[in-house]
């Protein structure tokens, strides 16, 4: 079955640290660039940023909000996707999506985990 | 950044009713949109890609056009499984701003 499965989520201290990770199954992780997006409660969709491929030398792209405090990573080796949540506060409480680039010519996010709540609390 | 302004924020229409939901860009995008719908508790799934572009699986009743700024989703005829809410997301820019959705409501 093609599919993402996020897991790390949970309840973390603001200023904290959490790692993510998505395992990917039924295609051929080491193609696609790989993003994170969340979804704060009850609100819309928020870009985190990409991971692209072996390829493209694993370049990294970071939303104004997470860069300098998130670290993407990814081990093809093992269809794995990380994403390092360093210094969280409350606004980094959301529901975490990794999705998947689609290839060319479908520049949309094709494939979806079903993602893994992170909240940032005291 | 670019922004994506969707209208309306909300609707409610009846089962064979057609729905259109309307983006707009804040700058030139080309093709690159993508629509997505979400329901309750579940992620995000692709309809259309490349502003008209039907995803492989979804239902022929989905469609978009448009071209920058502005682009429509219309669902021709509504049926009671496409409750759920819908995002715009642009591909010409980093970072990737999605609308802020529109709900979709069976009368």
């Amino acid at each position: 079955e093609v599919q993402l499965v996020e897991s790390g989520g949970g309840l973390v201290q603001p200023g904290g640290s959490l790692r993510l990770s998505c395992v990917a199954s039924g295609f051929t992780f080491s193609d696609p660039w790989m993003d994170w997006v969340r979804q704060t409660p009850g609100k819309g969709l928020e870009w985190v940023g990409r991971i692209k491929n072996k390829r493209s030398r694993y370049t990294t792209e970071y939303a104004a909000s997470v860069k300098g405090r998130f670290t993407f990573s990814r081990d093809d080796s093992k269809n794995s996707l990380y994403l390092q949540m360093n210094t969280v506060t409350a606004e980094d409480t959301a529901m975490y999506y990794c999705a998947r680039g689609g290839a060319p010519p479908i520049h949309a996010f094709d494939l979806w985990g079903r993602g893994t709540m992170v909240t940032v609390s005291s | 950044d670019i922004q994506l302004t969707q209208s309306p924020s909300f609707l409610s229409a009846s089962v064979g009713d057609r729905v259109t939901i309307t983006c707009r860009a804040s700058q030139g995008i080309g093709s690159s949109l993508a629509w997505y719908q979400q329901k309750p508790g579940k992620a995000p799934n692709l309809l259309i890609y490349g502003a008209s572009t039907l995803q492989s699986g979804v239902p022929s009743r989905f469609s978009g056009s448009g071209s920058g700024p502005e682009f429509t989703l219309t669902i021709s005829s509504l049926q009671p499984e496409d409750s759920a809410t819908y995002y715009c997301q642009q591909f010409t820019a980093d970072p990737r701003t999605f609308g802020q959705g529109t709900k979709v409501e069976i009368k």
